[in-house]
């Protein structure tokens, strides 16, 4: 059972453009919803979060959209880079649990 | 400050083999957790330390997985005996909140 489900599986941009990566959950008692980004060889590292008491959060170049209702959040990146290429992957927990339920993850490739 | 250290990076054992992985947390991180991916699928939970109890084993997949966790200090996770469809990436995270998970690099573990 897929508890949150991410699209699409491979994504591919030029550099300046915006790739959206997408998140939908069915538990509804998800109170956290992390990004990480994951290098060749490296483990997923924490991108930003959000929690759904929130709409919208930006960091950087970094933006997440939350859809309570709808149960979805996405991941949008501004001016992307060569450098942000990499496996991206949407997550949810209980907070007070701390066990990540991830999505199936993003291959992210910005072309120069 | 050290970020969380895995041992091997990487093992090839044969089927029926017996391997163990370790995982070092950062220092003072009380919850410890484990996760595998395997091939282009979902990161998934396996089981979750707060010092050196198990908090949540529900993901570990069959009682060939056998972990501890030395003092609430390191931990190992054991596979005996190993089967082909235990190869995968297995990553150790730690955390001093619940929701702030650091990764390690992971060990990238083939079952021939």
């Amino acid at each position: 059972q897929q508890q949150v489900k991410q699209s699409p599986q491979s994504l591919i941009v030029q550099k300046g453009g915006i790739p959206i990566i997408n998140c939908a959950y069915e538990n509804t008692a998800f109170d956290y919803f992390p990004w990480y980004q994951q290098f060749p060889g490296k483990g997923p590292a924490l991108l930003i979060a959000i929690r759904p008491d929130v709409s919208e959060k930006k960091e950087g170049r970094f933006t997440i959209s939350f859809n309570k209702s709808a149960k979805q959040f996405s991941l949008h990146i501004m001016d992307s880079q060569p450098g942000d290429s990499a496996t991206y992957f949407c997550a949810a927990t209980e907070d007070r649990r701390g066990k990540l339920i991830f999505g199936q993850g993003t291959e992210l490739s910005v072309k120069p | 400050e050290a970020g969380v250290t895995q041992f091997p990076s990487h093992s090839v054992i044969e089927k029926g083999q017996t391997v163990t992985l370790r995982c070092d947390p950062i220092s003072g991180h009380d919850n410890l957790y484990w996760y595998r991916r395997v091939m282009g699928k979902e990161i998934k939970f396996l089981l979750h330390f707060v010092k050196e109890s198990k908090q949540d084993e529900s993901g570990m997949p069959n009682n060939r997985f056998l972990a501890e966790r030395t003092g609430g200090t390191y931990s190992t996770l054991k596979v005996q005996p190993a089967e082909l469809e235990d190869s995968g990436v297995y990553f150790c995270a730690s955390s001093h909140r619940y929701t702030e998970a650091f990764f390690g690099q992971g060990t990238r573990l083939t079952v021939v």
